[in-house]
């Protein structure tokens, strides 16, 4: 079976950009969180989404948006790039196991700002 | 303000021999907490977990303790393998997160395990 697939996998940007970041869930998935991982640091959560809503947000800035789609795929976009958004973006969908939802990340995408 | 603290940014142990690292945190509203792996170019992969109900959790060569009262959690690979060497993080969340209402986890820096062979 596939795992969370993200797209691309590098991405470099300049100060000012705008840019998209993409996730495939898992088949039968239907929630999917954004995590930053910046270097030497812990991932942090920016986003989660359930059935195409937004059920919990991050402490990041207005700049961060992410929505999802029918099909339970989900991007993140980021506007006005900052050479400190340089991180790993992970994405992560999860199911149901009853008294706790396990969480599958992908391999994220790794975002250079210059 | 770090919620999840790893004060040992690496450890290093002899192939066969305990692994022991650990966590603290100090958000009392975590009730939930789990292990990942990390190896590079992948992302994190789930270990073990437990609930803030029990105390000890197996999986395997894997044991995850938590001490409430001192809001610290330990995780125990015996016996240690060459595999094992990756970036482990602990992370927490809520006790709301069974409902898909919130599965917000926050994560502790991350240890950098070494087996030696």
């Amino acid at each position: 079976d596939a795992g969370v697939t993200q797209s691309p996998t590098h991405l470099i940007k300049t100060r000012g950009q705008q840019v998209t970041l993409r996730c495939s869930p898992i088949s039968g998935h239907k929630s999917v969180s954004w995590y930053q991982q910046v270097l030497g640091q812990g991932p942090q959560f920016i986003f989660q989404y359930y059935e195409k809503e937004e059920r919990g947000r991050g402490n990041f800035p207005d700049r961060f948006s992410a929505r999802q789609f029918p099909n339970y795929s989900s991007e993140l976009n980021v506007n006005a790039l900052l050479l400190g958004d340089s991180a790993l973006y992970l994405c992560a969908s999860s199911f149901s196991r009853g008294s706790y939802n396990e969480q599958f990340f992908g391999p994220g995408t790794r975002l250079t700002v210059l | 303000d770090q919620q999840v603290k790893q004060n040992s940014p690496s450890l290093s142990v002899q192939e066969g021999r305990i692994s022991i690292l650990n966590c603290d945190y100090t958000n009392s509203m975590f009730d939930y907490f789990l292990w990942y792996k990390k190896y590079p170019a992948e992302g994190p992969t789930f270990l073990i977990s437990i609930s803030s109900i029990k105390d000890k959790n197996e999986d395997g060569r894997f044991t995850v303790f938590l001490n409430k009262s001192a809001k610290h959690l330990s995780l125990h690979i015996v016996p240690s393998q060459p595999g094992d060497s990756a970036v482990y993080f602990c992370a927490a969340s809520p006790s709301s997160w069974a409902n898909f209402g919130n599965e917000k986890l926050t994560f502790g820096t991350g240890t950098r395990l070494t087996i030696i062979p």
